[in-house]
């Protein structure tokens, strides 16, 4: 594809419920990042991939979040038993690599919302 | 720790007027700038980005920032904006790419 897809593009959950957001990069990318952008907030680091391994979790918010990368492509970001303050716009980029010159690309994101 | 700062949240300008938007880094080695840039109802972008040689670097749209190693900053500057030039803008550093808060520009026609 031409750039970085997510989906879904909107969700809509109850707390309590998992989600599972998805994001597609640019082909040929090793690296792809996982951010969140709560209304505002700047950006917030979550993780990130090299490959299908991801050297820094540090920056998930609690152990409720994790994510998986499976065949150097696509990524899945699950969110298990949804809290409000979980509301936010979740932003997937992928770079070339992870070097510190590589640009990244962003994704549309996924409005997530928890009632 | 790493980090990458900015100290202007909401910055409101008029149309011609010059920009210069803070970023500062706080960290050594090997430095990498960026700036991106979110215009309303798009994807964020790069705007500019530096990693070595001159330390000013051009970007789209008129934009460009100049890296001081001595001041730890890489500040972003337009010396005329435009009303289009309304959008947030984020500051990143380095390796592990954590972004700046960001500070949103309002332009008034």
């Amino acid at each position: 594809g031409a750039g970085v897809s997510q989906s879904p593009s909107n969700k809509v959950t109850e707390k309590g419920k998992d989600v599972e957001l998805r994001c597609d990069p640019i082909s040929g990318h090793t690296a792809l990042y996982w951010y969140r952008q709560s209304l505002g907030q700047g950006l917030e680091f979550l993780i990130y991939f090299q490959g299908n391994s991801a050297p820094d979790k540090s920056g998930l918010p609690s152990d409720r979040f994790s994510a998986e990368r499976t065949g150097g492509s696509v990524s899945t970001l699950t969110i298990q038993r949804t809290q409000q303050e979980d509301s936010a716009v979740y932003l997937c980029a992928s770079s070339l690599a992870v070097q510190g010159g590589e640009t990244q690309y962003f994704g549309p994101g996924t409005r997530l919302l928890v009632l | 720790a790493q980090s990458v700062s900015q100290h202007n949240h909401h910055v409101i300008l008029s149309e011609a007027a010059s920009l210069e938007l803070g970023c500062n880094y706080s960290y050594g080695g090997t430095v990498n700038l960026f700036w991106y840039v979110q215009y309303p109802g798009q994807h964020l972008q790069l705007l500019l980005k530096y990693f070595s040689g001159d330390p000013l670097v051009k970007g789209i749209k008129g934009f460009e920032a100049e890296f001081i190693k001595s001041k730890f900053s890489f500040n972003l500057r337009k010396p005329s904006v435009q009303w289009s030039d309304t959008a947030e803008y984020f500051c990143a550093g380095n390796n592990d790419m954590r972004f700046g808060a960001g500070t949103r520009l309002t332009v008034k026609p």
